[in-house]
This record gives C-alpha cells, sequence and structure tokens, in this order.
C-alpha cells in the first residue's frame, strides 16, 4: 500500500528557506496528486498548496509568494519549500495524496519544524 | 472560501448521537470532506464528495450537505471517536473549517 515519509531539518533560522521532503513508496508519484498542509502547534490546519499528477500547481494565495511545491519522478518524491521563514511558520507539515477534486486520502506522518535563532 | 465549523468543541457521551456542522462561505457543490485527528497523529479521511464513506471507516461515521450547509453525524459515539474533526472544501483552492474537538462527558 502507498505510504508517506515527509523528511527535512527539524529547525530553521528566520529569514531562511524552509525545505522538506517528501517520499511515496508503493506506488509512483506521477500517478496522483500530492497536497502539502500545515498545522501550528495546538491549532488547526492550513492548506499550503498541491502538485496536480497532470503538473500544474495551485498555491494558498496567502502563501504564494513564499512557496514553491515540485515534484522528482526519478525520487518518487514531492518537495515543498518557504522562502523567508518567520516564527508563525512553525508547524507540524504534512503531505497527502490528493489534490484538485480528490480529497486527501493518505497522509504522512507529519515532520515538525521550528523557525528559530 | 470560509469555512466555519460548529460547535467549536463539545462534550458527549459513549453512545450519544452527535452532530458537526460545517459551512461554507459560498457554494461549493459536494466538494467536501471530513477528517478526523487524534492528538500527535495525521488527520484521517472519513466522508469525502459530502457524503461518501472512505473504505474502513465505521458505518456510524455518515455525511450529508450540499451548496454551504454540511453536516457529520456519529451516530453512537464510541470511546475511539474522542478526537477533533475537521471539514475541508476542495472545490476552488482548498480551506479546512476550524476544528470540533470532541471530549468525553
Amino acid at each position: 500500500q502507498v505510504q508517506l515519509q515527509e523528511s527535512g531539518p527539524g529547525l530553521v533560522k528566520p529569514s531562511e528557506t524552509l525545505s522538506l521532503s517528501c517520499t511515496v513508496s508503493g506506488g509512483a508519484i506521477d500517478t496522483f496528486s500530492w497536497t502539502w498542509i500545515r498545522q501550528p502547534p495546538g491549532k488547526g490546519l492550513e492548506w499550503i498548496g498541491y502538485f496536480y499528477y497532470s503538473g500544474s500547481i495551485l498555491y494558498n494565495p496567502s502563501l504564494r509568494s513564499r512557496v514553491a511545491i515540485s515534484r522528482d519522478t526519478s525520487k518518487n518524491q514531492s518537495s515543498l519549500k518557504v522562502a523567508s521563514v518567520t516564527t508563525a511558520d512553525t508547524a507540524v507539515y504534512y503531505c497527502a495524496r490528493g489534490g484538485g477534486l480528490d480529497a486527501l486520502d493518505i497522509w504522512g506522518q507529519g515532520t515538525m519544524v521550528a523557525v528559530s535563532s | 472560501i470560509q469555512m466555519t465549523q460548529s460547535p467549536s468543541a463539545l462534550s458527549a457521551s459513549v453512545g450519544d448521537r452527535v452532530i458537526i456542522t460545517c459551512r461554507a462561505s459560498e457554494s461549493i457543490s459536494t466538494w467536501l470532506a471530513w477528517y478526523q485527528q487524534k492528538p500527535g497523529k495525521a488527520p484521517k479521511l472519513l466522508i469525502y464528495k459530502a457524503s461518501s464513506l472512505e473504505s474502513g471507516v465505521p458505518s456510524r461515521f455518515s455525511g450529508s450537505g450540499s451548496g454551504t450547509e454540511f453536516t457529520l453525524t456519529i451516530s453512537s459515539l464510541q470511546p475511539d471517536d474522542f478526537a477533533t474533526y475537521y471539514c475541508q472544501q476542495y472545490n476552488s483552492f482548498s480551506t479546512f473549517g476550524q476544528g470540533t474537538k470532541v471530549e468525553i462527558k
């Protein structure tokens, strides 16, 4: 069965770029869409954006200027970059299968990223 | 599109019928999903397209609604159901509701 695993640094300094990867096992990444979501400590879920299976990308308008989502089919990975981070970007970051008109049916376990000097 | 869930929290007993409401700021047809999240865990999909039960999810969970008004119903609350529930619209971009925490009474 398909499984997702997020990875990346647990600590990022303010103004730097946060980079995360989501490795997909048990299925080919280019046959589905992949969404990134984050959850600040003790708060709700925030949709970041998705990489549609066809190659199009859609971002949350409130984050569009600072985020980039990509796909590497050779590594079966989706990647997320968030530029110019502040403490407000401290959160658990999740990747999930789905996007567009598909609900998010498989989620990774999430990875905690703290922004601090 | 803004998603507003109510209530934000509720206390209920095992066996109770629980209803959670989600309202969209504009019509989203039936492009709505419901998720369950337990502390320290990733959300789990329960319902998609407003009323379709995800495979493996107990039949005590059901969803209904269209347009701007949606409900998640748990027909008989079980000990494993104490968690936070989120709605998500995926009609235009995507937005989550603020969550409803279901606690033990």
